[in-house]
C-alpha cells in the first residue's frame, strides 16, 4: 500500500488550464476504474470532484475532469478560476478492500 | 441532506484503546459502504478502513491492521472505529466518508472530522 504519487504543487493564472497526475502501480490504478479526485481548502472536509476515474458528481463544475492512460490518472482544471486555489488529492482502489491516496497537490492561482 | 458527525475523539496514552463513532443521516446508510481517512495537520490523507453495505468486505490499511476494527450498526445508521493499542503515529484529524456506491466505488461526502492526540 505505497502511497500514489502526485506533484507537490502546481500553478496557472486564471482562465489557463492545469493538470495534476496522479501515478501508481499495476495493482492500483492500472487495474481498476476508480480513481476519485479531492479537492480540500484550508480547515475544510475534503470534496468529491472526480469518480470512477472521469465521472463528475452533480454540482461540480465542468471545467473539472478525469482520465486515465495506464498506470497514471489526471485531473484536468479550465478555465482556472481564484477559488480553485486549494489542495488536490487522488485515491484509488488498491484490491482487497483496499483504497489508497495521493501524497496532494498544491494548487496556486496566480 | 447527507450529514456524517464523527464523534469520540480525544487524548489518549499510547497502548491505550478509543473508539470513534459516526452518526449517518440524509441518505439510506444500509445501501453505502463506509470508510474512516485520516489527516495529519498540515499533511495529506490516509485511507484507514472500509466496509460495505453488509460488512461482507472489509479493509484496513496496513498501518493499522491487527490493531483497528471497523463496524456498522444499521439499528442506530452508525460507523464505528475501535482502535487499539494505539500509537504516537495515530495521531490525526480522522474523517468518517459515505462511499458512492453499496460495495464500495470510493468516497464521496465527508464528516468534519473528529481529532485523535496520542501521547504521554
Amino acid at each position: 500500500q505505497s502511497a500514489l504519487t502526485q506533484p507537490a504543487s502546481v500553478s496557472g493564472s486564471p482562465g489557463q488550464s492545469i493538470t495534476i497526475s496522479c501515478t501508481g502501480t499495476s495493482s492500483d490504478v492500472g487495474n481498476y476504474n476508480l480513481v476519485s479526485w479531492y479537492q480540500q481548502h484550508p480547515d475544510k472536509a475534503p470534496k468529491l470532484m472526480i469518480y470512477e476515474g472521469s465521472k463528475r458528481p452533480s454540482g461540480v463544475s465542468n471545467r473539472f475532469s478525469g482520465s486515465k492512460s495506464g498506470n497514471t490518472a489526471s485531473l484536468t482544471i479550465s478555465g482556472l478560476q481564484a477559488e480553485d486555489e486549494a489542495d488536490y488529492y487522488c485515491c484509488s482502489y488498491a484490491g482487497s478492500s483496499t483504497w489508497v491516496f495521493g501524497g496532494g497537490t498544491k494548487l496556486t492561482v496566480l | 441532506e447527507v450529514q456524517l458527525v464523527e464523534s469520540g475523539g480525544g487524548l489518549v496514552q499510547p497502548g491505550r484503546s478509543l473508539r470513534l463513532s459516526c452518526a449517518a443521516s440524509g441518505f439510506t446508510f444500509d445501501d453505502y459502504a463506509m470508510h474512516w481517512v485520516r489527516q495529519t495537520p498540515g499533511k495529506g490523507l490516509e485511507w484507514v478502513s472500509g466496509i460495505n453495505w453488509n460488512s461482507g468486505n472489509i479493509g484496513y490499511a496496513d498501518s493499522v491492521k491487527g490493531r483497528f476494527t471497523i463496524s456498522r450498526d444499521s439499528a442506530k445508521n452508525s460507523l464505528y472505529l475501535q482502535m487499539d493499542s494505539l500509537r504516537a503515529e495515530d495521531t490525526a484529524l480522522y474523517y468518517c466518508a459515505k462511499d458512492t456506491h453499496y460495495d464500495s466505488s470510493g468516497p464521496d461526502y465527508w464528516g468534519q472530522g473528529t481529532l485523535v492526540t496520542v501521547s504521554s
